[in-house]
């Protein structure tokens, strides 16, 4: 069973510019979380996608968005990039919360570095 | 809200030593916990989760970890630790309902020959 799946795993970007970061999860499994993950803050949540709705959102600017596909593949974006915003970017897959705990899968990442 | 502490930022141990992660966690409501290892470069891979049931919960290349309700701990233990054993660990919580997955800094486990 292929795990999930993130591509780009390294990009390099300027300020100002915006990313597409993409997210294949687990077949079968229809719930997607994003997190950034930096030396200084640690593993914060960005946001969670189930059937192409957003459950759950962290306390990230505007400039942080995503979406899910009816594949339940998923995309975030950054726009108007800044040089905060180097950091590695964890996409995470899990089946629905049958017992209520949502069991994350995560994949290998993708590092952002913004000059 | 619920959140972890990780109690040491590092740990160094020597090579066939045991070693002890410490966690706690703060929620008001019932807990989900689990740890995580993220070796360099790579994603976190689950090494264990505590959802229900035996507070002692075994997981992979040896590690356990007790749940502890009073003391609202989630420590992670291995008797003996090998050179791979070296990488970054951490403890997350959630609850019931429909709440992310919250982290803790991180423990950085380094096993010294």
């Amino acid at each position: 069973k292929a795990g999930v799946t993130q591509t780009p795993r390294y990009l390099i970007k300027t300020r100002g510019q915006q990313v597409t970061l993409s997210c294949s999860p687990i077949s079968g499994h229809r719930s997607v979380s994003w997190y950034q993950q930096t030396p200084g803050q640690g593993l914060q949540f960005l946001f969670e996608y189930f059937s192409e709705t957003q459950r759950n959102k962290g306390n990230f600017p505007g400039r942080f968005s995503g979406r899910q596909f009816s594949n339940s593949r998923s995309e975030m974006n950054v726009s108007t990039l800044e040089l905060g915003d180097s950091a590695l970017y964890l996409c995470a897959s899990s089946t629905d919360r049958v017992s209520g705990a949502n069991v994350l899968t995560f994949g290998a990442g993708s590092r952002l570095t913004v000059l | 809200a619920q959140s972890v502490t990780q109690l040491d930022s590092q740990v160094p141990v020597f090579e066939e030593a045991p070693v002890e992660l410490r966690c706690n966690y703060s929620s008001s409501v019932s807990v989900y916990l689990f740890w995580y290892v993220q070796y360099p470069n790579q994603g976190l891979q689950l090494l264990l989760k505590y959802l229900s049931g035996s507070t002692l919960v075994k997981g992979i290349n040896g590690f356990e970890a007790e749940f502890n309700k009073s003391q609202t701990s989630f420590h992670l233990r291995k008797p003996s630790v090998h050179i791979s054993d070296t990488a970054e660990y951490f403890c997350a919580v959630s609850t019931t309902g429909n709440t992310p997955l919250v982290f803790g800094k991180g423990t950085r486990l380094s096993v010294i020959a």
